[in-house]
């Protein structure tokens, strides 16, 4: 089964700060890669994908994520910070046979700006 | 825009009471899941439907929940008798036939007391 490693439960930036979210997968299999966003007691919001194409994607709100294989990595980034940016996100690996095809999220890290 | 609707949005409840949550995927989309989401961690699949048939429930405790879809539209995902470790936020999300990415309703906050 594929897996997610988030690295850092909590990050705490400066706005303007560069933001930086570290994520790491197992697949034995090329992955699809997602970053979700999640505000208090709402649901998840998709920020971005990769799906096999360009290894650099960009996103919704100035977020961007790249792609390395050689790493197993899918670090999400941001130029500079704002308040607005202030919740829980979360990496998700795809997982599962052609018509069961499901997402394996990891475990969050939750993202605080200091003004 | 298009977008999954679940109600309640919060529910409180007493241990060993029945709890049932409602789920409306987008339009089009024949797969649905329901996901649980205990408090500072990711979100846990229960359950996954394709159209009215369930394709993944492995990790749904069958003992006290159950999870239908009969028409293959909305669904119903059931707690009887809740727990006190039952209360988490309950995340419904809906794709495509074949396509990964999910999108996700508001959820359901339960509270177990």
């Amino acid at each position: 089964a594929q897996s997610v490693t988030q690295l850092g439960s909590h990050v705490s930036v400066s706005e303007g700060a560069l933001v930086l979210l570290r994520c790491n997968y197992s697949s034995s299999v090329p992955p699809y890669l997602f970053w979700y966003v999640q505000y208090p007691n709402q649901g998840l919001q998709l920020l971005l994908k990769y799906t096999s194409a360009a290894t650099l994607v960009k996103g919704i709100n100035g977020f961007e994520a790249e792609f390395k294989k050689s790493e197993t990595s899918f670090h999400l980034t941001k130029p500079s910070a704002h308040m607005s940016d202030a919740a829980e996100y979360f990496c998700a690996v795809s997982d599962g046979p052609k018509g069961a095809q499901k997402l394996v999220f990891g475990q969050g890290t939750r993202l605080t700006i200091n003004p | 825009e298009a977008e999954v609707a679940q109600s309640p949005r919060y529910k409180i409840t007493e241990k060993s009471q029945a709890v049932a949550f409602w789920c409306d995927p987008i339009s089009g989309h024949a797969t649905l899941y329901w996901y649980r989401q205990i408090l500072g961690q990711g979100p846990e699949l229960l359950v996954q439907f394709q159209d009215e048939s369930v394709v993944d429930d492995s990790q749904l405790p069958k003992d006290r929940f159950s999870a239908e879809r009969l028409k293959g539209v909305d669904s119903t995902l059931k707690i009887q008798p809740a727990e006190l470790g039952d209360s988490a936020m309950y995340l419904c999300a809906s794709s495509f036939d074949g396509h990964y990415e999910q999108y996700f309703g508001p959820g359901t906050r339960l509270t177990v007391t």
